[in-house]
């Protein structure tokens, strides 16, 4: 089950400049993408999220943009801070009665450098 | 800060033992949901949980597997048997229904 992917499993960005971080979906029925960063035996932590009614949402340092007929999904983090070094999933949903189940991609590393 | 809550942070268990992992979520959250991450691989949706049901459950939830919230303030997963295969960090997250979820700190479980 790949519907959400990421394809990069590690990036490594100088501090100051900027890290994109990139996810693929292949299930149309997506309609709510959200960015997480976790440490190691810590749970995620909630970034950015964006509905499919938009192409981008801005957070501070964090920027999400959507582009729906690629189904890719970009977070841009600028500039990049030594604190930002973790690991970063992408998720994506939809909506049924009972809530959004996530379906997460596999992360991707980043480390941050001096 | 409102945050989800778990205990224990690590259980050890014996094969065929039965485990409760228990969770706090957000007050004011009325969806509930366990996902778990086995090492090295991705987060994995387990259940969600709304108006004291099941809403969704991925075919890993099987059922040796069962959700509670006996008290309005606990979320409970309870694994009947458990196996070897079920060592894993188990995360509770809780949503209000606008699409963000948070996560609690997990539960590492280990099945020797």
């Amino acid at each position: 089950d790949q519907q959400v992917k990421q394809n990069s499993p590690s990036l490594s960005v100088q501090e100051g400049r900027i890290s994109i971080l990139n996810c693929d979906y292949t299930n149309s029925m997506f309609d709510y993408f959200l960015w997480y960063k976790k440490y190691p035996a810590e749970g995620p932590t909630f970034l950015i999220s964006i509905s499919s009614i938009k192409d981008k949402n801005e957070d501070g340092r964090f920027t999400v943009f959507l582009n729906k007929s690629a189904k890719h999904l970009s977070l841009h983090i600028v500039p990049s801070q030594p604190g930002d070094s973790a690991v970063y999933f992408c998720a994506a949903s939809f909506f049924t009665g009972g809530g959004n189940k996530l379906t997460f991609g596999t992360g991707t590393q980043l480390k941050v450098e001096l | 800060e409102p945050e989800v809550t778990q205990t224990p942070s690590h259980q050890v268990t014996q094969m065929g033992q039965e485990v409760i992992l228990r969770c706090v979520p957000i007050s004011n959250h009325l969806y509930f949901y366990w996902y778990r991450q086995i090492l090295g691989q991705k987060v994995e949706f387990l259940v969600s949980f709304y108006n004291n049901e099941i809403s969704e459950k991925s075919e890993i939830f099987d059922d040796q597997f069962s959700v509670e919230r006996p008290d309005g303030s606990n979320f409970t997963l309870k694994i009947r048997s458990t196996k070897l295969e079920d060592s894993a960090m188990y995360f509770c997250a809780s949503g209000s229904g606008t699409g963000e979820q948070y996560f609690g700190p997990g539960t590492r479980l280990t099945v020797t």
